[in-house]
C-alpha cells in the first residue's frame, strides 16, 4: 500500500541550526501539507502547497520556515534557525485531489528535538 | 473561531463497551468533519468522515453522530476492542481557493480499552 515516507525519524540538533525535513509524498498525488506536533498537544496546521506554491500558511509558519518540492518526489521542510520551541513531532501528508472527503494520508512523522 | 474544542482529554473502557467523544466548532464553513486515529509512533490515520448535510454515519463499529444546529459531533464506538486503545482526533475543514482542505484537529482524546 502506498504511504507517504519521512526522513529522518529523529532529528536532534542545536539551537540557531538549520534543519530539513524531507518527505516522499504518495506518487501522484497534487496536495502537499505539513503539520507539527508538539509533545501531548494537537496536531497543528503549518502550510498546504499546490501546484508548486503554498496554499496557504498559518501563523507558526514564519519567515524562519519555507517549503520546496525541489524534484517530483520530495517535498521538503527547512526550518532557518532552530528555536527551542520548534521542538516537535513534524508530519508531512498528501493527498491525490482537492475538495471534500478527499483524505489527507499522514506520514509516520520526525521528531525534532533543538536543544 | 477556527478552533474544535474535543473531550474528554483521556477515557478508559471496558472491552465491549461503548466509548464517546466529543467534539463542538464555532466556524460555520466548515464542510469537512474527519475523525483521526493515531497509535503512537504513527501518523494520523483517517477512520471516518462526514459531511454536516447528514446526522448520522456509521462504518463497522465506528459511527459518527453529526448536530449542525449545536454545532458539535461526535465518534461512538461500539463494542469497543483492546485493539481500538489509540489517540483519536477530530477535525474540521473547510475548502481554501485551489480545493485544498486545511485540517483543524481539536486536542485529543487518549483511548484506553481494558481486556
Amino acid at each position: 500500500e502506498p504511504e507517504v515516507t519521512q526522513t529522518p525519524s529523529h532529528q536532534v540538533t542545536q539551537m540557531g541550526q538549520e534543519v530539513i525535513l524531507r518527505c516522499v509524498p504518495i506518487s501522484n498525488h497534487l496536495y502537499f501539507y505539513w503539520y507539527r506536533q508538539i509533545l501531548g498537544q494537537k496536531v497543528e496546521f503549518l502550510v498546504s502547497f499546490y501546484n508548486n506554491e503554498i496554499s496557504e500558511k498559518s501563523e507558526i509558519f514564519d519567515d524562519q520556515f519555507s517549503v520546496e518540492r525541489p524534484d517530483g518526489s520530495n517535498f521538503t521542510l527547512k526550518i532557518r534557525s532552530t528555536k527551542l520551541e520548534d521542538s516537535a513531532m513534524y508530519f508531512c501528508a498528501s493527498s491525490p485531489l482537492g475538495g471534500w472527503g478527499t483524505e489527507a494520508f499522514f506520514g509516520q512523522g520526525t521528531r525534532l528535538t533543538v536543544v | 473561531q477556527q478552533q474544535v474544542k474535543q473531550s474528554p482529554q483521556s477515557l478508559i473502557v471496558q472491552k465491549g463497551g461503548i466509548s464517546i467523544i466529543n467534539c463542538a466548532y464555532e466556524n460555520t464553513a466548515f464542510d469537512y468533519f474527519p475523525w483521526y486515529q493515531q497509535f503512537p509512533g504513527k501518523g494520523p490515520a483517517l477512520l471516518i468522515a462526514i459531511r454536516p448535510d447528514v446526522s448520522e454515519k456509521k462504518e463497522g463499529r465506528f459511527t459518527i453522530s453529526f448536530n449542525k444546529s449545536a454545532k458539535q459531533f461526535s465518534l461512538h464506538i461500539m463494542d469497543s476492542q483492546p485493539g481500538d486503545s489509540a489517540t483519536y482526533f477530530c477535525a474540521a475543514s473547510s475548502p481554501q481557493g485551489d480545493s485544498s482542505y486545511k485540517l483543524i484537529f481539536g486536542s485529543g482524546t487518549r483511548l484506553l480499552v481494558r481486556p
